[in-house]
């Protein structure tokens, strides 16, 4: 079946712009998280969405920062006045069951934001 | 925050080695996972191993858990040049996110 997909795959913006990065999760799949890779870094969480629970927002580094998933399946996160250092690939997961289940988790192919 | 760390951080190996990378972690976990990542796009899962299990093996691969040291290592035997990846250890606390080391990067030369 179908993987997770992301778009757009890159995108090149100027500072101050806002950005709206797309990510589709696997069908059925309740779980779905956000995550930055910053240039030889590992991932680092931004927000879990799990069914019609408030998402957990707690590793958006700033306000600057938001998501919001529609009919527990898409999700949108979005990046307002963006800055250099919202440059990095930003990945999108799904998984099946909840949070700390030992679930697997199936990435996207990320999306390269250039804030030039 | 990170939890785990890998090590190396790099690794250049002839085809036909077999290459090992450790990670190391600081609280108590529910499970510890591997990924690999090509060419720093989307993350594929490798293998997951709980806290209760101490060796998993799938394929080519060999995983090892110590929790008494908070640490793990994966093995791939008879290397290949296309397992040349970033391989990332996650741990899961029981918490809402996988927490990622910063990967080690694995070039297998032919």
């Amino acid at each position: 079946g179908a993987g997770v997909s992301q778009s757009p795959s890159n995108k090149v913006t100027e500072k101050g712009k806002d950005v709206e990065l797309r990510c589709d999760p696997i069908s059925g799949h309740t779980a779905l998280y956000w995550y930055r890779q910053s240039l030889g870094q590992g991932l680092e969480f931004l927000i879990y969405f799990q069914g019609n629970s408030a998402p957990d927002k707690s590793g958006l580094p700033s306000d600057r920062f938001s998501a919001e998933r529609t009919g527990g399946s898409v999700s949108t996160l979005t990046i307002q006045r963006t800055q250099q250092e919202d440059s990095a690939v930003y990945l999108c997961a799904s998984s099946s069951g909840l949070a700390g289940g030992g679930e697997t988790q199936y990435f996207g192919p990320g999306t390269r934001l250039l804030v030039l | 925050s990170q939890q785990g760390e890998e090590d190396p951080q790099a690794l250049s190996i002839q085809e036909g080695e077999n290459a090992t990378m450790n990670c190391s972690y600081k609280t108590s976990i529910n499970n510890l996972q591997w990924y690999r990542q090509n060419s720093g796009r989307g993350l594929v899962h490798l293998i997951l191993i709980r806290s209760n299990e101490r060796e998993k093996h799938s394929g080519r691969l060999r995983v090892t858990l110590d929790t008494s040291k908070k640490s793990s290592s994966l093995l791939i035997t008879a290397s290949r040049a296309a397992d040349t990846a970033s391989y990332f250890c996650a741990t899961d606390e029981g918490g809402t996110a996988l927490i990622f080391g910063k990967g080690t990067t694995l070039s297998v030369s032919s």
